[in-house]
């Protein structure tokens, strides 16, 4: 059945540091992906996503292009921030319409 | 717009006693999905609806959860009786359509002494 898998946390950076968390996918058809974001004490939002391939998802200085051949979806950002700290998780859109999960990557941002 | 709301926000019972989470949907979205999250298995999928119709139950994991939704503002997630490996985070979330961005309420921390 589908299926993501994205790394293993926790992830330790320090501000400014450069972020990819890896990211892969098992499925058929062509599957939207997301990457999803939870703060502390907070319910799971929407950071970006991509319904295509090749497609770049973007926001908030992250981005993820959702690549077919390595079925994969990294996520990205060129300078960590403190206020980045939370729990990524990865997502496809499943065939009966609802979304799978990865088991989440904890990121803390050191000042 | 509210956002998805969830009620209580903790919940602390004891062993055997019945726990009902609350769950308002965002008004005009058609699919209700609920989560359990815990350290050790994540985020896992219970049972979401569409159009107030269990789509797919096959994640709730044995007879003693059930979960309704008698319209389409209102859904409850049951569990009778609780056992301390109930313990988590419930999560319900909504979306306008199958497929498309789920919004998250803040989520039921529950806890099953």
């Amino acid at each position: 059945g589908d299926s993501v898998t994205q790394m293993e946390g926790p992830v330790t950076l320090s501000e400014e540091a450069f972020l990819t968390i890896n990211c892969t996918y098992t499925a058929t058809g062509y599957p939207s992906l997301f990457w999803y974001v939870q703060y502390p004490g907070e319910g799971l939002q929407l950071l970006l996503k991509a319904t295509k391939a090749d497609d770049k998802g973007s926001n908030k200085g992250f981005e993820a292009t959702y690549r077919k051949e390595t079925t994969s979806f990294h996520l990205e950002k060129g300078s960590v921030q403190v206020s980045d700290s939370a729990v990524y998780f990865c997502a496809l859109g499943g065939s009966q319409g609802n979304l799978i999960f990865g088991k989440g990557t904890k990121l803390s941002v050191k000042p | 717009d509210a956002g998805v709301i969830q009620s209580p926000r903790h919940e602390v019972t004891e062993m055997g006693q019945e726990v009902t989470l609350r769950c308002k949907p965002i008004s005009g979205h058609n699919s209700l999905f609920w989560y359990r999250q815990t350290m050790m298995r994540g985020l896992e999928l219970l049972i979401y609806f569409n159009n107030n119709v269990p789509i797919d139950d096959s994640g709730m994991p044995e007879d003693r959860f059930s979960a309704k939704m008698p319209n389409a503002s209102f859904s409850t997630l049951k569990i009778q009786p609780s056992e301390p490996r109930d313990s988590a985070v419930y999560f319900c979330a909504s979306s306008r359509g199958t497929g498309l961005e789920l919004f998250f309420g803040s989520g039921t921390q529950l806890s099953v002494l």
